[in-house]
């Protein structure tokens, strides 16, 4: 079965300070991996994907994140943090062989401190 | 152009009764993915639709729950005989064709004292 563990459910940055969320996935077969932000009575919005191609990947808001395969993981970061990245991050994965749903990690709040 | 809606946003009920969830996808979307997100968790699958029928609804997770699509375009999300351990954000995607991007809605709170 597939899952996704994000590891740390709530993160603390200084303003200005690396942003770094951690995602690790587990399948035999890398899946499509993605980023998802939700702000506080808000959709969840994406940031950035990853499917083919180039493994470092860059989302809105000046977020990246790189795809490792040989850690099964996909780290989020952003080089400095400002107060509106204040919100729940969710890592979510799309098994490339089974179908379109999502599989979720539980999130990781972040919080901003000026 | 619009996104994702779902009504009502916020839902209170009591136990045992029925309620509805709707939700409009983005225009031309022709897929419809509901989950649901309990406190402090991330949102799980609940069923799928490509158009009109249900690709898959293996999250489901009994037979209280039941969706639809008639037309292929607004889905209602329907629980039977609630009870509180439903309470939870009930989200909605749509994705076009070939798309593995899902584009979510707000989510309705449901709440079932």
């Amino acid at each position: 079965a597939q899952s996704v563990t994000q590891l740390g459910s709530h993160v603390s940055v200084s303003e200005g300070a690396l942003v770094l969320l951690r995602c690790n996935y587990s399948s035999s077969v890398p899946p499509y991996l993605f980023w998802y932000v939700q702000y506080p009575n808000q959709g969840l919005q994406l940031l950035l994907k990853y499917t083919t191609g180039a493994t470092l990947v860059k989302g809105i808001n000046g977020f990246e994140a790189e795809f490792k395969k040989s850690e099964t993981s996909f780290h989020l970061t952003k080089p400095s943090a400002h107060m509106s990245d204040a919100a729940e991050y969710f890592c979510a994965v799309i098994p490339t062989n089974t179908g379109n749903q999502f599989y979720f990690g539980t999130g990781t709040s972040l919080t901003v401190i000026p | 152009g619009a996104g994702v809606s779902q009504t009502p946003s916020n839902k209170v009920t009591e136990k045992g009764k029925y309620v509805e969830l709707r939700c409009d996808p983005i225009s031309g979307h022709t897929a419809l993915y509901w989950y649901r997100q309990s406190l402090g968790q991330g949102p799980e699958f609940l069923i799928y639709f490509q158009g009109t029928g249900a690709a898959d609804d293996s999250g489901l997770p009994n037979d209280r729950f039941f969706a639809v699509r008639p037309e292929g375009s607004v889905s209602t999300l329907k629980i039977q005989r609630t009870e509180r351990g439903d309470s939870a954000v009930y989200l909605c995607a749509s994705s076009s064709t070939g798309s593995d991007t899902q584009y979510f809605g707000p989510g309705t709170r449901l709440t079932v004292l």
